[in-house]
């Protein structure tokens, strides 16, 4: 079974300019989460999907972030316009319906803002 | 909302040595709990779930954690460890309030000794 897969590995852009991550989910995995990493802690939610329907955007800095899941299945993460705290690693993650609570994370894309 | 604490950034242990990384989770009693492991430049990875049908929890890799309703704590353990169990380590907690996903402690580094 493929696992998450995220693209691009690494971004390095400058501050200001704008950056979209993409994540394609376990296949048949309807919920899809996006999460912050930032340096030096642990993983912060920013946005997650039930299908292509948003459960929870409330930690998502919505005035340069922006996410979508239009047929249910791949998303689109993007930042616009970027600043030096936004450097991080963007980790995608899906689950299942069975509501076991385990969470399937991708590689990560990791953003360096200069 | 849920949430967890990790005790110790950063634990150094030499090989062979036991591991013992901490986790408390705040005052409601869960219904699961999570260990997952992140090696450099990866996604993170189960290490092993808590789901109230037994209190000591085997992982992979030989971890395993207790879950002690008494002290709100979930502490993970390896009886000899390895070099290769090198990585950073983060205990996660469902979020609840509505949504499924997981709130996760600010990790823990695990450094092994020669």
């Amino acid at each position: 079974e493929a696992g998450v897969a995220q693209s691009p590995r690494y971004k390095i852009i400058e501050k200001r300019q704008s950056v979209a991550f993409w994540c394609n989910p376990i296949s048949g995995h309807a919920t899809l989460y996006w999460y912050q990493q930032i340096l030096g802690q642990g993983p912060k939610l920013l946005i997650q999907f039930q299908n292509n329907g948003v459960v929870d955007d409330s930690q998502l800095p919505k005035d340069r972030f922006s996410a979508e899941r239009l047929k249910g299945v791949d998303s689109t993460l993007k930042i616009q316009p970027a600043k030096l705290e936004d450097s991080a690693v963007y980790l995608c993650a899906s689950s299942s319906r069975s509501r076991t609570g385990e969470l399937f994370f991708g590689e990560g894309s990791r953003l360096t803002v200069l | 909302a849920q949430s967890v604490t990790q005790l110790g950034s950063h634990v150094s242990v030499s090989e062979g040595a036991l591991v013992l990384l901490r986790c408390n989770y705040s005052s409601s009693v869960p219904p699961y709990l999570f260990w997952y492991v992140q090696y450099p430049n990866q996604g993170l990875q189960l290490l092993l779930k808590y789901t109230s049908a037994a209190t000591l929890v085997k992982g992979i890799n030989g971890f395993e954690a207790e879950f002690k309703k008494s002290e709100t704590s979930f502490h993970l353990t390896k009886p000899s460890a390895h070099m290769s169990d090198a990585a950073e380590y983060f205990c996660a907690i469902p979020s609840g309030g509505g949504a499924d996903g997981l709130t996760f402690g600010k990790g823990t580094h695990l450094i092994i000794q020669p």
